[in-house]
């Protein structure tokens, strides 16, 4: 069952703009937490936000929580070709310990 | 520093066949666990464990076991494959129990079954 959904699906941006995926659920969680996937590749962790945290910054990255909306974003700033991969928003509920993961955002950065 | 390995990268096999899947973390990580990845989906939980002789199922167990010896090796088995079984499969690691920690993943098994 999942229970996160990226939104978009995809998305097509030129390098040097700004790139925003958003993550809905529908349970309380513990954590939330953003992976990285590069074409064929396995998943790269990016950022984890605990429920009682509502931003957290790692380099370009910046990741919101709304625990009332139930929802987060990740914004990457100033993407760069490198940028280009799918990214994936996994939630730990409080129900149990695993992660619960959403379908995915494709992102690709055109030069 | 290697962190999770997982061996073949590729593998096809016929129905019926059974294969297991290598996956190795050096991290000492007592928390590791299966998934598989198709397309347009998230990545479904198949069994996990939570440290050496403990192993449990998770969402989709079915036509695959699996068994933990030893901290380090965590191999997954198909019985008899099918064609549904078709995927991309992924070992990750963490350090606390599932969800509560950041997972490390390895490259991931391609694997078709015809």
């Amino acid at each position: 069952s999942q229970q996160g959904e990226e939104d978009p699906q995809a998305l097509s941006i030129q390098e040097g703009e700004n790139a925003t995926m958003n993550c809905s659920y529908k349970t309380s969680i513990n954590n939330l937490q953003w992976y990285r996937q590069n074409s064929g590749r396995g998943l790269v962790h990016l950022i984890l936000i605990r429920s009682n945290e509502r931003e957290k910054h790692s380099g370009r990255l910046r990741v919101t929580l709304d625990t009332s909306k139930k929802s987060s974003s990740l914004l990457i700033t100033a993407s760069r070709a490198a940028d280009t991969a799918s990214y994936f928003c996994a939630t730990a509920p409080h129900s149990n310990y695993q992660l619960i993961w959403g379908a995915g955002t494709k992102l690709i950065i055109k030069p | 520093n290697a962190g999770v390995t997982q061996t073949p990268k590729f593998q096809v096999l016929k129905t019926g066949q059974s294969m297991t899947l290598q996956c190795a973390q050096d991290m000492n990580h007592e928390y590791m666990s299966w998934y598989r990845q198709d397309p347009g989906m998230g990545l479904r939980l198949i069994h996990y464990s939570v440290g050496a002789g403990i192993t449990d199922q998770g969402e989709v167990p079915n036509g695959y076991n699996v068994s933990r010896s030893t901290t380090e090796d965590f191999p997954l088995r198909l019985l008899s494959a099918a064609p549904s079984q078709t995927s991309v499969y992924f070992c990750a690691s963490s350090n606390q129990q599932g969800a509560m920690d950041i997972q490390y993943f390895g490259a991931g098994t391609r694997l078709s079954v015809l």
